[in-house]
Parts: structure tokens; sequence; C-alpha cells
């Protein structure tokens, strides 16, 4: 397995755009989580979903942002309009019913200036 | 929100050195986890202790869960340049697999 695969490795936008995280899980994972890091606040959990349903969005800052998953392999977290506070690395990770840990993607660093 | 403290936040030792880090929390999760993450990359699972007391040992990495199940420690034996990198803990909720994560400690093993 290629393990969680999250596109695109690096973005640089300009604050109000419209900016567009992917994330494909481990083929046979049933849960999928969007977390954020900084230096200031670490990991932080963003929003995470159980067999495509959205479980627990509390950690989604504002309104500007939002989560899709529409089937078992592909999740989208959008920011729109982005701003430069938003600038920080946006990690995926996946996990199966054995509940074994997390398998986390290699993130995508978010530069908005 | 169950919260997770991880100490110390910064460790720099000599290479053959051991060193100890520190999970803490006030709450009693289901299980934890720990793991490294290296620069560019996501963090990778290293162990996950369920059990009160239990201890996992990973090559020259020891593992071990409080027994209240609301701490737990990493220890490394005689460290490698190739143990740097950000260790972090993270605490399994009872209901679900929602994970909370600590602050992480940044270890750097000098040659």
């Amino acid at each position: 397995d290629a393990g969680v695969i999250q596109s695109p490795r690096h973005e640089v936008t300009e604050m109000g755009q419209e900016v567009t995280l992917r994330c494909k899980p481990i083929s046979g994972h049933n849960s999928l989580f969007w977390y954020r890091q900084t230096m200031m606040r670490g990991l932080e959990l963003l929003i995470y979903f159980n067999n495509n349903v959205p479980i627990d969005d509390s950690g989604m800052p504002e309104d500007r942002f939002s989560a899709k998953m529409p089937n078992a392999s592909f999740s989208t977290l959008k920011i729109q309009p982005s701003e430069p506070r938003d600038s920080a690395v946006y990690f995926c990770a996946s996990t199966g019913t054995d509940n074994y840990g997390y398998t986390f993607g290699s993130g995508t660093r978010l530069t908005v200036v | 929100t169950q919260l997770l403290e991880q100490s110390p936040q910064f460790l720099s030792i000599q290479e053959g050195e051991n060193l100890t880090v520190y999970c803490n929390s006030s709450s009693v999760f289901s299980s934890l986890q720990w793991y490294r993450q290296e620069p560019g990359e996501g963090p990778v699972l290293l162990v996950t202790v369920v059990t009160g007391g239990e201890v996992k040992k990973l090559k020259r990495l020891t593992f071990q869960f409080g027994d209240a199940r609301k701490d737990s420690s990493l220890h490394i034996t005689a460290a490698q340049p190739g143990d740097t990198g950000l260790y972090l803990c993270a605490g399994e909720e009872a209901a679900g697999n929602k994970l909370t994560f600590g602050g992480g400690t940044r270890v750097l093993v000098k040659p």
C-alpha cells in the first residue's frame, strides 16, 4: 500500500483565495482525520470521519473551513477565504477497525501571504 | 477536552547517552500511543500501550503506561543520531478512536 496520500505537498496562495487540500486514505481504513500542525499549537484535530460520515468537527476553527468525504477513498479540506493565520502544515491520517494507531500522510504545507 | 502534557519540550544529548520523555494527563485514556516525526514528514507510530502498568520494548526504546492509565514514559538507551526527531504521545478517548496529542518533545542526539 502506498500509504496515506496527500496533495499538494506545498501550497502558496494569496489571502482571500480558496484552498483545497486532498487526501486518499489507506484502502480498507474506515476512519479519516484532518489535523493542523503549528509550532505554537502543535497537532490539532480539525475534523474526523467514520465510514465517510463526519463525527466531530468541533476543531474546525471557523466557517471558512469545510471538509467532505464523498467516498471511502477521498477527502477534501477546503478553506475559503484563506487568511495568513491559516498557514500551517495540514495532515490527513487514517485508521482501521483494529484501531492500531494512525497512519499519517506527508502533509500539505500551506502558506497564505 | 483531555489534555496531554509532555516534558521536556526539548532535549539535546550526546550519542550514547540515555534519555526519558514523559507524557502526563489528569485524565484516563483507554490507550496511549507514541509517534516519532521527522522534518517534512507525518508522525509515524512507534507503539501502542493499552494495559495499566504495561511495558513494551522496541530495540533501544522502552515504553511504559502508568498503572492508572494517565501517564506514560519513553526511555531511549544509548541514543544514536538516528533517534533525532519530534516524539509525540497521543491518548485515545474511551469512546471512538479519536486521539489527543501532546505538545511533543524535540530530541537532538549529537554525534
